[in-house]
């Protein structure tokens, strides 16, 4: 099955920087890549997606890159704010389920 | 229009209880699926279901787990005979798409289970 591995664990950054979160996949048959996010005790809501026939995909700060060859993607999140520290996660799909990656808490710092 | 709704939001259960999560998809929704989360973990898939089907249960253990979509009503996710190691946070996802290609799933607030 697809495996999905998602670094670094844990993202601290100072508002207005960046944040930059990768994930890697095993089956290259996979097509389509999304980009959830977890706030406490609520569950996961898409902020971003990506099929496998588009390299990058931006919305608004948040971007997200694909590259097939090398099987991996990553998101992006420019000008970081407060409300963006949450847990993010990423996933990995070529037919009806979604792997997930173990997940990325960033804090963003005032 | 409701998102994905899940009851009960907390449950505790002794161990060799049987625990019961319910899961109603957004409206015109009729692919359910349910996925676990440990403590500081990603969501493992469990199960995939279609009205009155299990299309992928790939994901479920082997025993005390089990899962149904009927025609009318939520779908469960049953636990016969809780551990502790259960204890965690289970999600129930709605898709609206059929066929392969995967879409959106539209996650519920989370059932979390705790075994004493």
């Amino acid at each position: 099955g697809e495996n999905v591995e998602q670094h670094p664990s844990t993202l601290s950054v100072q508002e207005g920087d960046s944040a930059v979160i990768k994930c890697t996949y095993s089956d290259s048959a996979s097509n389509y890549f999304p980009w959830y996010k977890q706030e406490l005790g609520k569950g996961p809501q898409l902020i971003i997606d990506i099929r496998s026939n588009v390299g990058e995909k931006k919305d608004q700060r948040i971007a997200v890159t694909l590259n097939k060859t090398a099987k991996h993607f990553s998101l992006h999140i420019t000008e970081t704010q407060p409300e963006d520290s949450a847990v993010y996660f990423c996933a990995a799909s070529k037919e009806d389920k979604l792997s997930f990656g173990a997940g990325t808490t960033v804090t963003v710092r005032a | 229009n409701a998102g994905v709704m899940q009851n009960p939001r907390h449950l505790v259960r002794r161990r060799g209880q049987e625990a019961r999560l319910r899961c109603s998809p957004m409206k015109g929704h009729s692919h359910v699926y349910w996925y676990r989360q440990l403590p500081e973990e990603g969501l493992k898939f469990m199960v995939y279901l279609q009205k009155e089907n299990i299309i992928d249960e790939s994901g479920m253990p082997k025993e005390r787990f089990s899962a149904e979509f009927p025609k009318e009503g939520p779908s469960i996710l049953r636990i016969q005979q809780v551990v502790r190691g259960d204890s965690a946070a289970y999600f129930c996802a709605s898709s609206p798409r059929s066929g392969r290609r995967t879409g959106e799933l539209f996650f519920g607030e989370g059932s979390r289970l705790t075994v004493l």
